[in-house]
């Protein structure tokens, strides 16, 4: 079973540094996501991708925040300058295009910005 | 603006107990979803609730959906500790057919032996 891996699950940075995680979906899904996650809360979207098209985009998400799914398989998600503030866990789903557009999410990558 | 409530958000109870969780939520939807979340872990899939009346269950957990009072509850039945988690809803919108859920803040749940 290849479900929704994310890579790294960890990363520390230092203020300023720019880091890029990577997605990969379960391989039927045409559909890809990003949440961001702080302690105590519910995910909050980032953005999606339908096939390698980014259909949308969190109103709230910085200019330093990009996100590219080349060919419509993986994804990576960049942060330039990492602030502080940026320090979540960043959770990347996947699902079908169609009814009942459930998602899958991968196990996480745990970001602290020191 | 749109808003999923849940509550209550921390609830410990003790084993072999009975209780429900409540997601309220302020936007017309007919699907939503709870998920379940361990410590330091991701978001597992627990039931997609697709229509008004719609019940499902699984084990101890019991979920229901009224989309005329956009409410949907999570029973749990008799509860053991391997329940213990961060249980979430979340709600799918149709936003000019870009399909977004907005998520509730979750209900940390205590079992108690």
């Amino acid at each position: 079973d290849t479900g929704v891996s994310q890579n790294p699950r960890h990363k520390i940075t230092k203020r300023g540094q720019n880091v890029t995680f990577r997605c990969d979906p379960i391989s039927e899904h045409n559909r890809l996501y990003w949440y961001r996650q702080t302690l105590g809360q519910g995910p909050e979207f980032l953005t999606y991708f339908q096939n390698e098209a980014q259909l949308e985009k969190s109103r709230l998400l910085s200019d330093r925040f990009s996100a590219e799914r080349p060919k419509g398989s993986f994804s990576t998600l960049e942060i330039q300058r990492t602030e502080q503030g940026d320090s979540a866990m960043y959770l990347c789903a996947s699902s079908f295009w169609g009814f009942p557009y459930e998602q899958y999410f991968g196990p996480g990558t745990r970001l602290t910005v020191t | 603006e749109l808003k999923v409530e849940q509550n209550p958000l921390f609830l410990s109870m003790q084993e072999g107990k009975n209780y429900t969780i409540y997601c309220n939520y302020s936007t017309t939807s007919d699907r939503l979803y709870w998920y379940r979340q361990d410590p330091g872990k991701s978001l597992e899939s627990l039931f997609v609730l697709l229509s008004n009346g719609a019940v499902k269950q699984e084990g101890r957990l019991m979920a229901s959906l009224d989309t005329k009072a956009r409410l949907s509850t999570l029973h749990i039945t008799a509860a053991v500790h391997d329940l213990s988690a961060t249980y979430f809803c979340a709600v799918d919108i149709d936003a000019d057919s870009n399909y977004q859920l907005i998520w509730g803040a979750g209900t940390k749940l205590i079992i108690k032996p």
